[in-house]
């Protein structure tokens, strides 16, 4: 299996524009997670998906901060306008729970994030 | 909130010396995980401990858990330079609804 996979890694890009972020997690996986990870703020989960269904977005900053998951293969995260204190590294992790058991969590490789 | 917490975060050692990183919770688990992220990379499951286990070997991992104390402990033996990375504890909320809550993580540095 390729893992979760994630694009773009790198994205530079200046204030007020938009960015979208997408993920694809393992095959088989039912909960998908994005988080996003700062030296100052540590890892913060931003919200989780379980079989295609938003379950828990309180961790989304603001309404500048979006996410869709259309089908089981892929999902999107969308900051529209950015800002510069968006600058962090994005990760997506996929896992397979079961009946309030949560597993463990596939990480892909991150996006790192930077507005100027 | 966070609910994982570890102790101490930041540990340098000499290869071969063994590593102990400590993990503390405030709710009633499922289960208590622990990752590694090596830098600039994405985290990685090393080992997940049920509430009702209080041990668990993989490797040269050791964890512990004492459900009591809200408490877990991560033991890396022999360490090498490729042990390098900062590890962190997440819980799985019993009654939760599957998130798991992120410790800020312990940096670990093996000198070679």
């Amino acid at each position: 299996d390729a893992g979760v996979i994630q694009s773009p890694r790198h994205e530079v890009t200046e204030m007020g524009q938009e960015v979208t972020l997408r993920c694809k997690p393992i095959s088989g996986h039912n909960s998908l997670f994005w988080y996003r990870q700062t030296m100052m703020r540590g890892l913060e989960l931003l919200i989780y998906f379980n079989n295609n269904v938003p379950i828990d977005d309180s961790g989304m900053p603001e309404d500048r901060f979006s996410a869709k998951m259309p089908n089981a293969s892929f999902s999107t995260l969308k900051i529209q306008p950015s800002e510069p204190r968006d600058s962090a590294v994005y990760f997506c992790a996929s896992s397979r729970d079961r009946d309030y058991f949560s597993y463990e969590q596939y990480f892909g490789p991150g996006t790192r994030l930077t507005v100027t | 909130s966070q609910q994982g917490e570890e102790d101490p975060q930041a540990l340098s050692i000499q290869e071969g010396e063994n590593a102990t990183m400590n993990c503390s919770y405030k709710t009633s688990i499922n289960n208590l995980q622990w990752y590694r992220q090596n830098s600039g990379r994405g985290l990685v499951h090393l080992i997940l401990i049920r509430s009702n286990e209080r041990e668990k070997h993989s490797g040269r991992l050791r964890v512990t858990l004492d459900t009591s104390k809200k408490s877990s402990s991560l033991l890396i033996t022999a360490s090498r330079a490729a042990d390098t990375a900062s590890y962190f504890c997440a819980t799985d909320s019993r009654g939760g609804n599957n998130r798991l809550a992120f410790g800020k993580g312990n940096q670990v540095v093996v000198i070679p």
